[in-house]
Order: C-alpha cells, then sequence, then structure tokens
C-alpha cells in the first residue's frame, strides 16, 4: 500500500524556518518525481514544488522560488521541504504528493494527509 | 504564469443530475489538463488526466474532455459520494490549479 507521510509542520514565527519530511512507503520511491502542494485554511490548492526522481532537476512556484529548496534522500525513502524567511502567507496546510509514472502530464496520484504550517507572532 | 478559472465556482445539485464543469486557461494548454475531487478534511483524489483519461478506479460517471483553453468535467448521473470541490490543474507550464468548484446538495 501506498503511503505519503507528511511530518514537520508547526508555528513559526514570521522570518522563521522550517522543514517538512514526508515519508514515503509501498513503492519504489526513487522512481518517483514528487510533489509539494499547500492549501491555506478554506481556500484552495496551491501547488509548490517539484523534484525528479533522482533529485537533480527541481521547480517552484513563484511565490517560494528563492525560500523554500525541495530535496529527496532516496535511501530514506524521504521527501524534504526546507522553507526560509516565512510569510504569514505560507500559513498552509502542506501536502506531498506522487507523480504518476510515465506520462508527460504530471498528474498527481496519491497525497499524504498533510501538515499544517502555521506562521505567526 | 497559466491563469486558470473554472464555472461554476459553486453549484447545487441533486443525487442523480448530471453536472458540468467547466474550466479555462489563460492560454493554450493543449491536452495538459487534469482534474481532482476533494472532500473537507481530505486529501485531493486524481479524477481525470491529460484532459480525457480516467484515473484507474474512478467511476465511469466521471469524464473529461476539451483542449487548448476550453475543458469540460462531466458527472454522468451524480452520487452522494460526490458532493466535493473539483479542482482543474494545469501542468503545461508551471503548474497551476484552478479555483475550485464545490458541488453540494439542492
Amino acid at each position: 500500500e501506498v503511503q505519503l507521510v507528511e511530518s514537520g509542520g508547526g508555528l513559526v514565527q514570521p522570518g522563521g524556518s522550517l522543514r517538512l519530511s514526508c515519508a514515503a512507503s509501498g513503492f519504489t520511491f526513487s522512481s518517483y518525481w514528487m510533489h509539494w502542494v499547500r492549501q491555506a485554511p478554506g481556500k484552495g490548492l496551491v501547488w509548490v514544488s517539484r523534484i525528479n526522481s533522482d533529485g537533480s532537476s527541481t521547480s517552484y512556484a513563484d511565490s517560494v522560488k528563492g525560500r523554500f529548496t525541495i530535496s529527496r534522500d532516496n535511501a530514506k525513502n524521504t521527501l524534504y521541504l526546507q522553507m526560509n524567511s516565512l510569510r504569514a502567507e505560507d500559513t498552509a496546510v502542506y501536502y506531498c504528493a506522487r507523480e504518476v509514472v510515465a506520462t508527460i502530464f504530471q498528474p498527481v496520484d496519491y497525497w499524504g494527509q498533510g501538515t499544517l504550517v502555521t506562521v505567526s507572532s | 504564469d497559466i491563469q486558470m478559472t473554472q464555472s461554476p465556482s459553486s453549484l447545487s445539485a441533486s443525487v442523480g443530475d448530471r453536472v458540468t464543469i467547466t474550466c479555462r486557461a489563460s492560454q493554450s494548454i493543449s491536452s495538459y489538463l487534469n482534474w481532482y475531487q476533494q472532500k473537507p478534511g481530505k486529501a485531493p483524489k486524481l479524477l481525470i488526466y491529460a484532459a480525457s483519461s480516467l484515473q484507474s478506479g474512478v467511476p465511469s460517471r466521471f469524464s473529461g474532455s476539451g483542449s487548448g483553453t476550453d475543458f469540460t468535467l462531466t458527472i454522468s448521473s451524480l452520487q452522494p459520494e460526490d458532493f466535493a470541490t473539483y479542482y482543474c490543474q494545469q501542468s503545461y507550464s508551471t503548474i497551476t490549479f484552478g479555483p475550485g468548484t464545490k458541488v453540494d446538495i439542492k
């Protein structure tokens, strides 16, 4: 069974940092591109970042570029999101998600349960 | 970035109704369009990818169509478990989601 379990969320002050982790199991993690998607309370989905299967290629939404860094450790089956210079508008549930393999259309077929990040003083 | 719009933003429907949701891109995205369903407090679920391909395990009452800038998600006969919010997502360039369409009970 495919499982994605996020951790690392919590309350952080504006300007602070946080690192999210996503532990993957039930599939060959090193074969899949992975994403982070966030959702502010009561709002819609916002794509954050994507990383290829070996970690050599990444992309970011403009709103987080230069502040967030996606990475992965295939030996540990874990995806990360390092978030720096956090702002109130970064407050959201952060989901890690797996991209469907062997398609150019980048759909995401499995999602974690999400971890809440709250940026507030 | 490519902007995505959805209409309507919400709709009320009854079990058995045919429901159509429209998604429009600010520029042509070919068939780089995916649809998701999200229920309150839950992670999204992939329904349709590449505009019209049904994800494995998704009931056949869901269908997608369109290409270029205009797309539709159709539920042929609404079931109780289909009351949810639906999002389109483009992956032609930097990924963006539509604002969502909430389907609730009439």
